[in-house]
């Protein structure tokens, strides 16, 4: 079963610039979380979406965006990029179900450097 | 958001059961108790979760206080590769609030 596959794993913006990050999510499931690691802030929540649905949101601006698509797909964006943009971004995926005891399974990440 | 409190760090030797304490003393009812660990450069592994009772996996077991404040985390047999830093988080849905976690380092 293939995991959650994130893309690109690697990539340099400037400050001002624009970036997609897509994200794959495991075969059948339904929710897909994204999440911010950087060393100063640890993993912060941004979005989850289910069913082409925003389902929860973190505390981030709202240069931060997603969107799902009908296959479970997902992009995320993140405009008019800062330097404290720098950060390891996260894709989640798990069926999605709530309450949920579903396991969520991470990809593993797409690395953004802003300069 | 329910909060988690875990110790900073940890040492073991290799090949000894490792504990991993966990309080959560404001979990509510729906919140599943959730242990991830994270090796560097990549992205979070699932190790085990649970609600209630005591829950067995092929990776660890997670040991669950009858109030539910807390819950220990056990591998039975620490290699090095288990060194990482390892995330206990409640979460009722697919939002997980993650704190600093606790670095497992591992002796030979």
């Amino acid at each position: 079963k293939a995991g959650v596959t994130q893309t690109p794993r690697y990539l340099i913006k400037t400050r001002g610039q624009q970036v997609t990050l897509s994200c794959s999510p495991i075969s059948g499931h339904r929710s897909v979380s994204w999440y911010q690691q950087t060393p100063g802030q640890g993993l912060q929540f941004l979005f989850e979406y289910f069913s082409e649905t925003q389902r929860n949101k973190g505390n981030f601006p709202g240069r931060f965006s997603g969107r799902q698509f009908s296959n479970s797909r997902s992009e995320m964006n993140v405009s008019t990029l800062e330097l404290g943009d720098s950060a390891l971004y996260l894709c989640a995926s798990s069926r999605g179900e709530v309450p949920s005891g579903n396991t969520i399974y991470f990809g593993e990440g797409s690395w953004l450097t802003v300069v | 958001d329910a909060k988690t409190t875990q110790p900073n760090s940890m040492e073991s030797n290799e090949e000894e059961p490792v504990h991993l304490p966990c309080n959560h003393s404001t979990i509510s009812g729906t919140d599943y108790i959730h242990w991830y660990r994270q090796l560097p450069s990549q992205g979070p592994e699932y190790v085990i979760h649970g609600l209630t009772s005591n829950v067995n996996n092929r990776m660890a077991s997670l040991a669950i206080a009858e109030d539910r404040k807390s819950s220990t985390l056990i591998l039975h047999r620490a290699t090095l590769r288990d060194a990482a830093v390892y995330y206990c988080i409640l979460g009722a849905n697919s939002k997980l609030t993650f704190g600093k976690g606790i670095t497992l380092s591992v002796r030979p």
